[in-house]
């Protein structure tokens, strides 16, 4: 069975930085490409990043490009965001999300992240 | 960026009635290796989104065969036959054809 873990949200001054993280299992981790995808409050979806199965190619959204940075560890089955510099508008549930040719299988449960001062 | 829009944005439907969801999209989908990367996904209340409907009318594992999905190009329906109680939520339709990914506004199916 597809497992994803989101983890490392919490509460964050602006400013302030938090690393994010999802543990996958049940699937073969380094032959996907990996997605953060992430949902205000009461709002819709919003991609944020992508990486290559090799962590290779990484892609941002020009929201949060030169603030988030995208990484994988395929020896330990686990994705990483992390997020710096974080705005107000940065408040959301991120979800972490598989992807093969283009097809976002299975999604994470989530993990809040909430900048406020 | 390749922009999606979604008719209705609200959807009130009897039990056992059909519903049907459009999303257009700014431009084609169709990707130079020939495929249109469309998706439909579910997103119940309190839960994550789920894939329903990849590559346009492909239901994912598991999907019961009341949801399908057609189209082409630049139009996309996702239609339910008949509408269950544990259909209630929010339905979005991806583009990954190009980056940036992008999602319509989302449509909310509730129960009359």
């Amino acid at each position: 069975e597809v497992q994803l873990l989101d983890s490392g949200g919490g509460l964050v001054q602006p400013g302030g930085s938090l690393k994010l993280s999802c543990a996958a299992s049940g699937f073969t981790f380094s032959t996907y490409a990996m997605n953060w995808v992430r949902q205000a409050p009461g709002k819709g979806l919003e991609w944020v990043s992508s990486i290559s199965g090799d962590g290779e190619r990484t892609y941002y959204a020009d929201s949060v490009k030169g603030r988030f940075t995208i990484s994988r560890d395929n020896s330990k089955n686990t994705l990483s965001l992390q997020v710096n510099s974080l705005r107000a508008e940065d408040t959301a549930v991120y979800y972490c999300a598989t992807e093969l040719s283009g097809i976002y299988s299975y999604w994470g449960q989530g993990t809040l992240v909430t900048v406020s001062s | 960026d390749i922009v999606m829009t979604q008719t209705p944005l609200s959807s009130p439907v009897t039990l056992g009635q059909p519903a049907s969801i459009s999303c257009r999209s700014s431009q084609s989908l169709v990707h130079s290796d020939g495929n249109t990367y469309l998706s439909w996904l579910q997103q119940r209340p309190g839960q994550p989104p789920r894939l329903l409907i990849y590559k346009i009318f492909n239901r994912f594992s598991g999907v019961p065969d009341r949801f399908s999905g057609s189209g082409a190009g630049t139009d996309f329906t996702l239609k339910i036959s008949r509408v269950e109680a544990e259909d209630v939520g929010v339905y979005y339709c991806m583009q990954t054809t190009q980056l940036p990914k992008t999602f319509g506004q989302g449509t909310k199916v509730e129960i009359k």
